[in-house]
């Protein structure tokens, strides 16, 4: 079953906007990731935080992660129209098996 | 590095047909791959795991005989949809896990996915 949750279901911005996207998880996780997909497309890994980490950084990517509250958000800064896609996050326990949120639509008008 | 590939992209069949699709890392020896069904707008669902060389573990609700996972190779693994019915159209999600430990070990890349249409 998905543990993960995301809000919100589906975001619409202006281009150089902010675009924070959250998630939520139910048991403790070994690591949190996001992943993005253009339309009809495969995953493509953005960012890994692991649990004992509280915030990293890629490029205009910001990931926070708070295991108190199980949550983690997605901070995509200066937002492009090339950011337009479908935005999921993902937990890790042991083992290599991935648990994917619903994800957030994101749709960046130029 | 650490590309993954799917083959077929898209497929469509009549019901009843059997459709195979291949998973192949191109770069890397993968000891675990997984299969991941995802419909409309929906997130993935994790279908089954398949380690090289021994039988695949399903998820609950995910008919063995019905998707049938094969991981011959380190670098292969196929998934076949028998029968398959119009409920079974869906986009059809492979990852592979690179073979090795720390800080491979918890790495999945993604295929690009394949479009089974069954009419």
């Amino acid at each position: 079953s998905q543990q993960g949750e995301e809000d919100p279901q589906a975001l619409s911005i202006q281009e150089g906007e902010n675009a924070t996207m959250n998630c939520s998880y139910k048991t403790s996780i070994n690591n949190l990731q996001w992943y993005r997909q253009n339309s009809g497309r495969g995953l493509v890994h953005l960012i890994l935080i692991r649990s004992n980490e509280r915030e990293k950084h890629s490029g205009r990517l910001r990931v926070t992660l708070d295991t108190s509250k199980k949550s983690s958000s997605l901070l995509i800064t200066a937002s492009r129209a090339a950011d337009t896609a479908s935005y999921f996050c993902a937990t890790q326990t042991s083992g290599s098996r991935l648990t994917f949120g619903e994800g957030t639509q994101l749709t960046v008008n130029p | 590095g650490a590309v993954v590939s799917q083959h077929p992209s898209r497929v469509i069949c009549k019901s009843g047909t059997s459709v195979k699709i291949e998973c192949r890392s191109l770069d890397f020896q993968a000891t675990t791959m997984f299969w991941y069904r995802q419909f409309p707008k929906q997130s993935l669902m994790l279908m089954a795991t398949s380690n090289e060389g021994s039988k695949a573990t399903y998820e609950q609700g995910v008919e063995k005989d019905k998707f049938l996972i094969n991981h011959a190779s380190l670098t292969l693994s196929t998934l076949t949809v028998t029968s398959a019915h119009p409920e079974d159209s869906s986009f059809y999600i492979c990852s592979a896990r690179r073979a090795g430990g720390a800080p491979y070990y918890n790495e999945q890349f993604f295929g690009p996915g394949t479009r089974l249409t069954v009419l």
